[in-house]
Parts: structure tokens; C-alpha cells; sequence
């Protein structure tokens, strides 16, 4: 089993829906991002969360310690938002989810 | 800054060959690691490092060796390619700070380099 779990592998939505993107993880963490893997391949970094929550225009990521378990919000989607989502979290190294590719049509 | 450069961007190797892969950060980040992105999988850490002439083994090293002679630049070297080995391969550079609400780390990956070994 993997150490850190993302849901749903793949997710359509339609232009403007609220989108959520799960990640749990088994190990004890410093820290947890989100990256976004673009069509052409590059990756950048979103957030950094080791508690609580952040906001960067309509993307949201919250994390739970506790629980084991963030999620990334985007609200208002766009076609432009169509990528892979990425979860790591910072342990002894970085552990990534495999990713949940997102794909929003107009 | 440049950021994070890799090269090359697509390389095709036979079977046993040897090759380098490239990378360098312009943003004086202590911490440069090597990752692999396979199909269905998660990225997966190769090597290392945590400052120039410091480097340690990821989850998947078999097959590949670094060094870091200098803060900017972290080699990759495939000793004799297999078709494993083929995927597509990010060089990350990343800081972290201690700040009033905790550490903080940030990560920036270079472009990738598409492998294939035939």
C-alpha cells in the first residue's frame, strides 16, 4: 500500500464546478504539498501546508494532522485548471501520490 | 534566475549504455534531489543531497549514482542503461526556512528529461 493515497485517480467536471481532490497518508509528516503537473509535463509547486489552511485565488488546501488527510479545493473551475494534481508529503524524504489527473470542459 | 535547467530533454540509449543527466539551480538551494515518474505511479526519490559534497540514496537508487561538487549542479549518471530505466526523470531543487509559524519549505523541479532505453 501506498504511503500516500490520492482520490479519485481521474476527475471531468464541467466549467465552474467545485472540485475537491483527497490525499491521506500512513506516515508522520513536517509537511505536505500540492503540485500541479501541467499537460506539457512541468511541475510546480501550489502549497505547503503543515497545518490549518491556505488560500491562493480559487484554490483552497486544508489540511487535518489528526487524521491524516488534506484536500485541495478549486473553486470556479476553468479549463485552464486541467492538469494532474499532485500530493507529497515531507518525512524522512518526500513520498508522492500518484496523482488525479483533472480534466474541466467548457 | 533560470531556476531549475535540465539536460537533455529527450535521450534514447541502448541497452548497457552509460549517460549523464544534467541539472542546475540558480537559487543557491542547499537541498537537489533526483526523481523518476513512471506511468500509474507516484514520483519516486532516486538520490539526494542536502549541500554540496553531501548525498544520500532516495527509495529507488540501483543504477544511478550523484555527486555535488557544487551548491548549483547535481548530476545524475545512469552507470549501464536498462529498459527499467526508462521514464521520465525530475531534478528538484528545493529551501527550507524556520519562521515565526514554523518551517517552511518550497520545491522547484526542472522540466524533466524523457528517457528510453532500448
Amino acid at each position: 500500500k501506498n504511503e500516500v493515497e490520492q482520490s479519485p485517480q481521474n476527475l471531468t467536471a464541467q466549467e465552474g464546478e467545485f472540485i475537491t481532490i483527497n490525499c491521506s497518508y500512513s506516515v508522520g509528516i513536517s509537511a505536505l504539498h500540492w503540485l500541479q503537473q501541467h499537460p506539457g509535463g512541468g511541475i510546480v509547486s501550489l502549497f505547503m501546508l503543515s497545518s490549518g489552511k491556505k488560500k491562493h485565488g480559487r484554490l483552497i488546501a486544508t489540511i487535518n494532522i489528526q487524521e491524516k488527510h488534506s484536500s485541495l479545493h478549486i473553486t470556479a473551475s476553468h479549463p485552464r485548471d486541467s492538469a494532474v494534481y499532485i500530493c507529497a508529503v515531507r518525512s524522512n524524504d518526500m513520498r508522492f501520490g500518484a496523482g488525479t489527473r483533472l480534466t474541466v470542459k467548457p | 534566475n533560470a531556476g531549475v535547467t535540465q539536460t537533455p530533454k529527450f535521450q534514447v540509449l541502448k541497452t548497457g549504455q552509460s549517460m549523464t543527466l544534467q541539472c542546475a539551480q540558480d537559487m543557491n538551494h542547499e537541498y537537489m534531489s533526483w526523481y523518476r515518474q513512471d506511468p500509474g505511479m507516484g514520483l519516486r526519490l532516486i538520490h539526494y543531497s542536502v549541500g554540496a559534497g553531501i548525498t544520500d540514496q532516495g527509495e529507488v537508487p540501483n543504477g544511478y549514482n550523484v555527486s555535488r561538487s557544487t551548491t548549483e549542479d547535481f548530476p545524475l549518471r545512469l552507470l549501464s542503461a536498462a529498459p527499467s530505466q526508462t521514464s521520465v526523470y525530475f531534478c528538484a531543487s528545493s529551501y527550507s526556512r524556520m519562521g515565526a509559524g514554523g518551517p517552511s519549505y518550497e520545491q522547484y523541479f526542472g522540466p524533466g528529461t524523457r528517457l528510453t532505453v532500448t
